[in-house]
């Protein structure tokens, strides 16, 4: 079956642009992160979609950042008025999680999307 | 506050040998733990976890890993290291309450030939 899928895998936009990125997670697959990876730093937690539970948006940087599921399934995730400090790789994955409390799943990572704003 | 420790940006070992990649972490509770690897322009890819039970985890590619609760440990550790290991390492963590996944800074691992 195929993996976690990321589009664009490259982003070159303009500071004050708005950008939308977008994940294809596994099928079947009910949880889906968003995290930022910057040149020398670890992963950055953004947002966690689990099933039909309101998303934790707690690691959203600013209230420019917003990220969507449709269906379950595809998610986008959308920066507004982009900053030069945006410009990292953003990585989507996924997990199944059967039950709730089924947290130590390991997730499914995309390829990534790098985004440039210059 | 949650949080993962991966004291060396890079390791550098001769192929043939051992390897050890070393992760701290501070969580409350019992945490679930995670190594991933990352190719050049791939993206991260899974291989073992600590969950519950032996403390030593085996995993992809001949990895393995041990769980030292009183060290707040879970070091990475291959016998033999392969030219072809070279890679980005992520230690990660996620304690049993929250959603998310906190991930170390990852430690640059480069087998010599």
């Amino acid at each position: 079956g195929a993996g976690v899928s990321q589009s664009p895998s490259n982003k070159v936009t303009e500071k004050g642009k708005d950008v939308e990125l977008r994940c294809d997670p596994i099928s079947g697959h009910t949880a889906l992160y968003w995290y930022r990876q910057s040149l020398g730093q670890g992963l950055e937690f953004l947002i966690y979609f689990q099933g039909n539970s309101a998303p934790d948006k707690s690691g959203l940087p600013s209230d420019r950042f917003s990220a969507e599921r449709t269906g379950g399934s595809v998610s986008t995730l959308t920066i507004q008025r982009t900053q030069q400090e945006d410009s990292a790789v953003y990585l989507c994955a996924s997990s199944f999680h059967k039950l709730a409390g089924d947290l130590y799943n390991e997730q499914f990572f995309g390829p990534g999307t790098r985004l440039t704003v210059l | 506050a949650q949080s993962v420790a991966q004291p060396e940006d890079q390791v550098n070992v001769a192929e043939g040998n051992p390897l050890t990649v070393k992760c701290t972490y501070s969580v409350s509770g019992n945490p679930y733990l995670f190594w991933y690897v990352q190719y050049p322009n791939r993206g991260l890819q899974f291989l073992l976890k600590y969950i519950t039970g032996d403390n030593l985890v085996k995993g992809s590619y001949g990895f393995e890993a041990e769980f030292n609760k009183s060290q707040t440990s879970f070091h990475l550790k291959k016998p033999s290291a392969l030219v072809s290991d070279s890679a980005l390492y992520f230690c990660a963590v996620r304690d049993k309450s929250g959603n998310q996944f906190y991930f170390g800074t990852g430690t640059s691992l480069t087998v010599i030939p």
